[in-house]
């Protein structure tokens, strides 16, 4: 089992609809959870962050975790086609608190 | 807040050279830096944790003597891969943290592409 596994894509919805982003992580003593975009040949930029079980907002992006089944997602409300990009999401491991594992990434388009 | 700066951003070279990449914290100090490398359409693979004043911490599978990294101060860490060869072309990206806490997240700089003839 991967450490850290992502829903794969590429994933496509439709400008002004919700986009779903789903992330599942094996080490049940993780803490810490980021989702970052990486746009086609640029570096991830940070785009949440979330640490206690439930939902965090921020502007159109809203970051949920559920530690117990180990299962983190992140929804983009009102996708724009600037939205369009690969979602890595990074999960930090108990043994090592500096170090943080990336998922595969998931693809997202938003179609016009 | 927490600029990384990366530089150079592109080097194209000839097999055989050696190419030494800059990673720098502009408005906060480092303790801990990140190597990556990407290759095309594959995720983040972690080369290394660059500690301020000690060694590199290498990942299995990740020639010490191939890619030598070097943290000599609290704001910079470079990394030279020696002696490159064509397969060493990949996109290498490195990050650094604001503190030592697991809630402190990575800021990436904005990586550098490398293209060995």
């Amino acid at each position: 089992q991967k450490e850290v596994e992502q829903n794969s894509g590429p994933l496509s919805v439709p400008e002004g609809a919700i986009a779903s982003l789903n992330c599942t992580y094996s080490d049940r003593g993780s803490q810490s959870f980021f989702w970052y975009r990486q746009y086609s040949g640029k570096s991830p930029e940070l785009i949440m962050s979330i640490y206690s079980n439930g939902d965090k907002e921020d502007g159109r992006f809203t970051a949920q975790l559920n530690k117990a089944s180990q299962y983190v997602s992140l929804l983009i409300r009102d996708s724009q086609p600037s939205d369009s990009a690969t979602y890595l999401c990074a999960v930090t491991l108990k043994t090592s608190y500096d170090k943080v594992i990336f998922g595969p990434g998931t693809s997202l388009s938003v179609i016009p | 807040g927490a600029v990384v700066s990366q530089h150079p951003s592109w080097v194209i070279c000839k097999s055989g050279t050696s190419v030494k990449i800059e990673c720098r914290s502009l408005d906060f100090q480092a303790t801990t830096m990140f190597w990556y490398r990407q290759f095309p359409k594959q995720s983040l693979m972690l080369m290394a944790t660059s500690n301020e004043g000690s060694k590199a911490t290498y990942e299995q599978g990740v020639e010490k003597d191939k890619f030598l990294i070097n943290h000599a101060s609290l704001t910079l860490s470079t990394l030279t891969v020696t002696s490159a060869h064509p397969e060493d072309s990949s996109f290498y990206i490195c990050s650094a943290k604001t503190g030592p806490y697991s809630n402190q997240p990575q800021h990436f700089g904005d990586g550098t592409r490398l293209s060995i003839l």
